[in-house]
């Protein structure tokens, strides 16, 4: 059974970057054909997708949050990561980590992430 | 890019109730749709993929309809543990996606 788990600071300065991993377990990240992403969700608000990597390595963001994405993954540690760069308090928000094909149907528990000097 | 504009944003209904839900899409995105369930302080939790198919271990009360620009989610009999948001999400122009703005069911 495919489990993700999200790890990382839950407190971030404005202008610097986030960081997280999300550490798969029960799978291999390289062997399956799936989509690993990272879902966020402002405090009260919805969903919003930030981006994705293929098992492949193919990388791909949403738009709004191009040009501040960076999402990799580590096969050695069956981990995949995400860096936000130059944050402000829009950021603060519960990241999660997700995984699937044309749907997400793994999911890990969201870490709280803050930004606040 | 394709907006998704989910409707009610918020709704209350009695035990046993019929409760619908729709997910228009700003253009044609076939069936390509998946709806969510979220509970509070929880990761959200596939019910329904490509419209109409239940996920594995769902129970058969959920239900979901539509193809081209609108989709209908069904609760056919509301019960207490089905309180929660729940979102569509579109994927038609894979490999992104798009989340309605979401739905809070409460009891009445």
């Amino acid at each position: 059974q495919l489990q993700l788990q999200e790890s990382g600071p839950g407190l971030v300065k404005p202008s610097e970057t986030l960081s997280l991993t999300c550490t798969v377990s029960g799978g291999s990240i390289s062997s399956s054909s799936y989509y690993w992403g990272w879902i966020r969700q402002p405090p009260g608000k919805g969903l919003e997708w930030i981006g994705s990597i293929y098992y492949s390595g193919s990388t791909y963001y949403n738009p709004s949050l191009k040009s501040r994405v960076t999402i990799s993954v580590d096969t050695s540690k069956n981990q995949f990561s995400l860096k936000l760069s130059s944050v402000t308090a829009a950021d603060t928000a519960v990241y999660y980590c997700a995984s699937g094909g044309f749907a997400f149907d793994i999911w890990g528990q969201g870490t709280m992430v803050t930004v606040s000097s | 890019d394709i907006q998704m504009t989910q409707s009610p944003s918020s709704l209350s209904a009695s035990v046993g109730d019929r409760v619908t839900i729709t997910c228009q899409a700003s253009q044609d995105i076939s069936n390509y749709l998946n709806w969510y369930q979220q509970k509070p302080g929880k990761a959200p939790k596939l019910l329904i993929y490509d419209a109409s198919n239940l996920e594995t271990g769902v129970p058969s009360r959920f239900s979901g309809s539509g193809s081209g620009t609108d989709f209908t989610f069904t609760i056919s009999s509301l019960q207490p543990e089905d309180i929660a948001t729940y979102y569509c999400q579109q994927y038609d122009n894979l490999p992104t996606w798009t989340f309605g703005q979401g739905t809070k069911v409460e009891i009445k």
